[in-house]
């Protein structure tokens, strides 16, 4: 299968700085790239749908100005956590979306603790 | 809407029991389905899934799982269950609008006793 992978796997930042992890499909052209967050203990849930060379498609309660998603090339998408607060603490998680209704692959993940 | 449920958060079990995780979905038409594991460090990986076709479905390292429309439930079994096998259990659903959006279930926490 693909292999995605996430960088950093993890980051501790201060509250009100901004925050971006990238993921990158290392052997796959991928047009499309979920993001999801994942709270302790939680399932993961979705944040957004980056689409390469668009805007990305947000779910609904989540702040598109506060995530913010760049999907340049085929092989990077960008998720930049702005302003981050407390709150904002969770394991962010991309995935590359396949053909679909195929499976996803999916990055290790990036911790983000904001103190 | 669609929805995934994992009606147990946690379960134990002896290494070499036989293992079943339940899910339960809702959904409108046919569901695409799958099953993944997350382990500590690493992303989650796809045990197996279901599209159409024969209902029990083979995985990978020894899973399987049986799809029943009557019941909504795609629940995954394991015959003998090995210490390897501690991790998080999701069950997912391919969401409406041909989109590949995946939602997934509140997850299933396995541990295995020696």
């Amino acid at each position: 299968g693909a292999v995605v992978s996430q960088h950093p796997s993890w980051v501790i930042c201060k509250s009100g700085t901004s925050v971006k992890i990238e993921c990158r499909s290392l052997d796959f052209q991928a047009t499309t790239m979920f993001w999801y967050r994942q709270f302790p203990k939680q399932s993961l849930m979705l944040m957004a749908t980056s689409n390469e060379g668009s805007k990305a498609t947000y779910e609904q309660g989540v702040e598109k100005d506060k995530f913010l998603i760049n999907h340049a090339s085929l092989t990077l998408s960008t998720l930049t956590v702005t302003s981050a607060h407390p709150e904002d603490s969770s394991f962010y998680i991309c995935s590359e979306g396949g053909v679909f209704p195929d499976e996803q692959f999916f990055g290790p993940g990036t911790r983000l603790t904001v103190l | 809407a669609q929805s995934v449920t994992q009606p147990d958060i946690h379960i134990t079990v002896s290494e070499g029991a036989s293992l079943e995780l339940r899910c339960n979905y809702s959904y409108g038409a046919t569901p695409y389905l799958f099953w993944y594991v997350q382990s500590p460090g690493q992303g989650l990986q796809l045990l197996l899934k279901y599209f159409s076709g024969d209902t029990l479905v083979q995985g990978i390292k020894g899973f399987e799982a049986e799809f029943k429309r009557s019941q909504s439930s795609f629940n995954l079994r394991k015959p003998s269950v090995h210490w390897s096998d501690a991790a998080e259990y999701f069950c997912a659903v391919v969401g409406s609008g041909n989109t590949g959006k995946l939602i997934f279930g509140q997850g299933t926490t396995l541990q295995v006793k020696p």
